[in-house]
Order: C-alpha cells, then sequence, then structure tokens
C-alpha cells in the first residue's frame, strides 16, 4: 500500500463550487504539506502544518483552507473554484527530526475548474 | 526570500552523460534537494546535500558549494528512463522552495 495517499485523483468541478482534496499518510510523519503545480513554475507550497496543531501558509494560500484532522489526515478546500485553480495538487509528508526533512510526496490530484 | 535557477531543459543520448546545474539565493538554509519527476507522476526523493562537496548514489551524484549558491545533479550511463523533469529544492526552515524543473530528453 502508498505511504501516502490523496483522493480523489481527477476531479472536474465548476467555477463558485466547493471542494475538498484528501491526504492520509501511514508514514507517522508530523509534518504535512500541500503544493499546486503548475506548467513552467514548478512546486508552489500552499499550507503546511508540523504538526495537529500547527497550521501555517504558503506562498499562495489564498482562495484556499486547510484542516489538520489528525497526525495522518490532511485536507485541503478551495471554498469557492475559480478557474486558475486548475493545476496538480500534491500532499507531502516529512519526518522533520533533524537531518530528516526529505518530503514524500502522494500520487497527486488532478483539478479541472471550469 | 528564495530564487532558485535550473535549466529548463537538456537533451542528451542514451548511455551519455548529463549534468544539471542549479544555482540558489535563499535565506536559512538547511539543505539542497533534487527529486525526479516523471510526466504526471508524483516527485520522487533522489539526493540531498547538507555539507559542501559530492554525494554518488550509483549512477546518480549530487554536488553543493554553499559558499557559491551552486548544486549540480550528475545522471550517468544515461537511460531511456531517465527522461523526467529533475527539480532543485532548498530547505529553509523545515519547509522546502523548488525550482521551476529541467527537463531532461534522453535520445536513443
Amino acid at each position: 500500500d502508498a505511504d501516502v495517499t490523496q483522493t480523489p485523483r481527477n476531479r472536474i468541478t465548476k467555477t463558485g463550487k466547493r471542494i475538498m482534496l484528501e491526504c492520509s499518510q501511514t508514514k507517522g510523519h508530523d509534518r504535512m504539506y500541500w503544493y499546486r503545480q503548475d506548467p513552467g513554475l514548478g512546486l508552489r507550497l500552499i499550507y503546511y502544518s508540523f504538526d495537529v496543531k500547527d497550521i501555517n501558509k504558503g506562498e499562495i494560500s489564498d482562495g484556499y483552507s486547510v484542516s489538520r484532522q489528525a497526525q495522518a489526515k490532511f485536507s485541503l478546500s478551495l471554498e469557492s473554484a475559480i478557474p486558475n485553480q486548475t493545476a496538480l495538487y500534491f500532499c507531502a509528508t516529512s519526518d522533520g527530526t533533524s537531518g530528516s526533512e526529505t518530503q514524500y510526496f502522494g500520487p497527486g490530484t488532478r483539478l479541472l475548474v471550469l | 526570500g528564495q530564487n532558485i535557477d535550473q535549466p529548463t531543459e537538456m537533451t542528451a543520448t542514451e548511455g551519455a552523460i548529463v549534468q544539471i546545474n542549479c544555482t540558489y539565493q535563499t535565506s536559512g538554509f538547511n539543505g539542497l534537494f533534487w527529486y525526479q519527476q516523471h510526466a504526471g507522476e508524483a516527485p520522487t526523493f533522489l539526493s540531498y546535500n547538507v555539507l559542501d562537496g559530492l554525494e554518488e548514489k550509483g549512477r546518480f551524484s549530487s554536488f553543493l558549494s554553499r559558499s557559491k549558491g551552486y548544486s549540480y545533479l550528475l545522471l550517468k550511463e544515461l537511460q531511456m528512463k531517465d527522461s523526467a523533469s529533475y527539480l532543485c529544492a532548498c530547505s529553509p526552515w523545515g519547509k522546502l522552495q523548488f525550482g521551476a524543473g529541467t527537463q531532461v530528453v534522453v535520445t536513443p
């Protein structure tokens, strides 16, 4: 079984709809992250959480919110989707202990906003 | 803030060697990562350098010079399956800041 899973894998929605992307991990890591990837722009950090009670904005948090329901679960919500939020979204986890900042990525969610 | 630069695309022949350069300007530097990403798939970890010098791992090697803000990823004995995007990332304050990626195309 995959260590980091994301649901759904693909989603088509309409402008103005609220949607939630979910991420679960079995790695036992405290740190979780949400990124979006657009062609030519690389991966950009949306939100990150260093433990269950910690939520931090990344470089492009506008229009997004997150919830850390448990150590293993980190959800990303688009309150009112817009077309420029069409992108590939990745969740990632890391151990966070000294020397272990390597991040491990889920398979991604491809989102299309019409 | 962070600024990470790497070439957009490189082409090389199967069996050859390719070197992907990455320059960075960042505050709170705590290491340099390289990831491989095949089209439509998740990035996968390749290497991590925190000290100056060369780290070798099979066909892949990564080099870091902290004083110069410079790293490279060396891919030897290229195989067709190495065609992918290679992402350079800096690690400031427990987060990763990614470059836009270098698309490597391996030709027969």
